[in-house]
């Protein structure tokens, strides 16, 4: 069955520090993937997608993710955490000749001062 | 531009009534989401329309529920005989859809139905 495996449901970190989200996914066919963030109260917003053009995709506000087909991950990293990038953090995934498009659970990220 | 728009924002209702909820997505996007996403989970995918076309509803849970876009535009989102697990926060998306699976989703606000 097509699915996708956020491996932390909270992540905290101090500010300053990296940040690292894990996503796997199962492998039955080439998967497209995609990280989104939703803040408190606002509506999901799309961070990066990756498709198949390169293998480390660079998103928006510092993020970044790399795609392993052999380690079926699709992790989400930023270098130095910030106060605003609080919020819940979805991994998604779009299999290839379909439209079903299937949400991890989520992770939620807080940030420490 | 505008983005994807849902109204109402918030629809409370009792167990066994009907509600309608409705999306406007973004001119010109062809294709059409609806989600669920219940307290602390994830979006569920509940169906697809590319134009006026349900190309995918597998996702609807049972014969209560039921989608239309009958102009390939607007979308309602209809429950019928609503029950108190029907709760949630139903979510909105629409793409361009350049016929690959890599396409961009924009989602509404949503709307957030209390079935009491």
């Amino acid at each position: 069955a097509q699915s996708v495996t956020q491996l932390d449901s909270h992540v905290s970190v101090s500010e300053g520090t990296p940040v690292l989200l894990r996503c796997n996914y199962s492998s039955s066919y080439s998967p497209s993937l995609f990280w989104y963030v939703q803040h408190p109260n606002k509506g999901l917003q799309l961070l990066l997608k990756y498709t198949s053009a390169a293998t480390l995709v660079k998103g928006i506000n510092g993020f970044e993710a790399e795609f392993k087909k052999s380690e079926t991950s699709f992790h989400l990293t930023k270098p130095s955490a910030h106060m605003s990038d609080a919020a819940e953090y979805f991994c998604v995934v779009v299999y290839t000749g379909g439209f079903k498009t299937i949400f991890g659970a989520g992770t939620r990220l807080f940030v420490k001062a | 531009g505008a983005g994807v728009s849902q109204t109402p924002s918030n629809k409370v209702t009792e167990k066994g009534k009907y509600v309608e909820l409705r999306c406007d997505p973004i001119s010109g996007h062809t294709a059409l989401y609806w989600y669920r996403q219940s307290l602390g989970q994830g979006p569920e995918f509940l169906i697809y329309f590319q134009g006026t076309g349900a190309a995918d509803d597998s996702g609807l849970p049972n014969d209560r529920f039921f989608a239309v876009r009958p102009e390939g535009s607007v979308s309602t989102l209809k429950i019928q005989r609503t029950e108190r697990g029907d709760s949630a926060v139903y979510l909105c998306a629409s793409s361009l859809n350049d016929g690959t699976s890599t396409d961009t989703q924009y989602f509404g606000p949503g709307t957030r139905l209390t079935v009491l």
